[in-house]
């Protein structure tokens, strides 16, 4: 089944407590984002990757890190979590930007709260 | 700037009832338009999209026209189901990396 994997779904932690947040796609997709969605804010892009090895900010990079070392993963990192980090995250992935597809494949969420 | 303006929810309406969500959008050049739907714990997912003027994207029941003239892409369902309760998202995409502009979403409850 073709699909977006993240974990994990749900996590509580502290301030500081270094975490990653996994992503996987099944689907040989060349693109990758990240997202966060807040109430009142709608979806936000954290960082984004066009192919293996090649990443770049989106509108709130801060405090997130992200690598792109293989096609079907992209980890996202939080090296020192505070609780403005508290949101729903979701990674999406989509076949190519560049033929204007603009169809993205979400996961299913996680939900992280930091304390 | 690019931007997308939904109309504010919560949206409530009964079974059956006929349902439009507006969408505007500021965009340079000819952006593709998309209605993404979240549905309750779950993430989101392309409803319907429309990639030059005039075409209608459609898809469950729901439709809507690419309406350059007024910039706009409004959601029409004639006949909603409880199953349609979700979160309503439009967006373009934009410029040279066909970036996605995102609304903020419009929630819709139906009622038996």
């Amino acid at each position: 089944e073709a699909q977006v994997t993240q974990n994990p779904r749900y996590l509580i932690t502290v301030t500081g407590k270094k975490l990653t947040v996994t992503c996987s796609q099944n689907m040989n997709h060349e693109y990758m984002s990240w997202y966060r969605q807040d109430p009142g804010l709608g979806l936000r892009q954290i960082y984004y990757s066009m192919n293996v090895e090649v990443t770049d900010k989106g509108d709130v990079p801060e405090g997130y890190k992200v690598s792109r070392k293989e096609k079907r993963n992209f980890p996202l990192i939080l090296e020192s979590p505070s609780p403005n980090q508290t949101s729903l995250y979701f990674c999406a992935s989509s076949p190519y930007m560049g033929g204007n597809t603009g169809e993205l494949f979400f996961g299913e969420g996680s939900r992280l709260t930091v304390l | 700037g690019d931007s997308v303006t939904q109309m504010e929810g919560p949206v409530t309406l009964s079974e059956e009832a006929f349902l439009t969500i507006n969408c505007t959008y500021t965009a340079t050049g000819y952006p593709s338009l998309f209605w993404y739907v979240q549905y309750p714990g779950e993430g989101l997912q392309l409803l319907l999209k429309a990639t030059k003027a005039d075409d209608k994207g459609s898809n469950k029941g729901f439709e809507a026209t690419y309406r350059k003239e007024t910039t706009s892409f409004h959601l029409e369902k004639g006949s909603v189901q409880v199953s349609d309760s979700a979160v309503y998202f439009c967006a373009f995409s934009a410029g040279n990396n066909r970036k996605l502009i995102w609304g903020l979403g419009t929630s819709l409850a139906v009622n038996p």
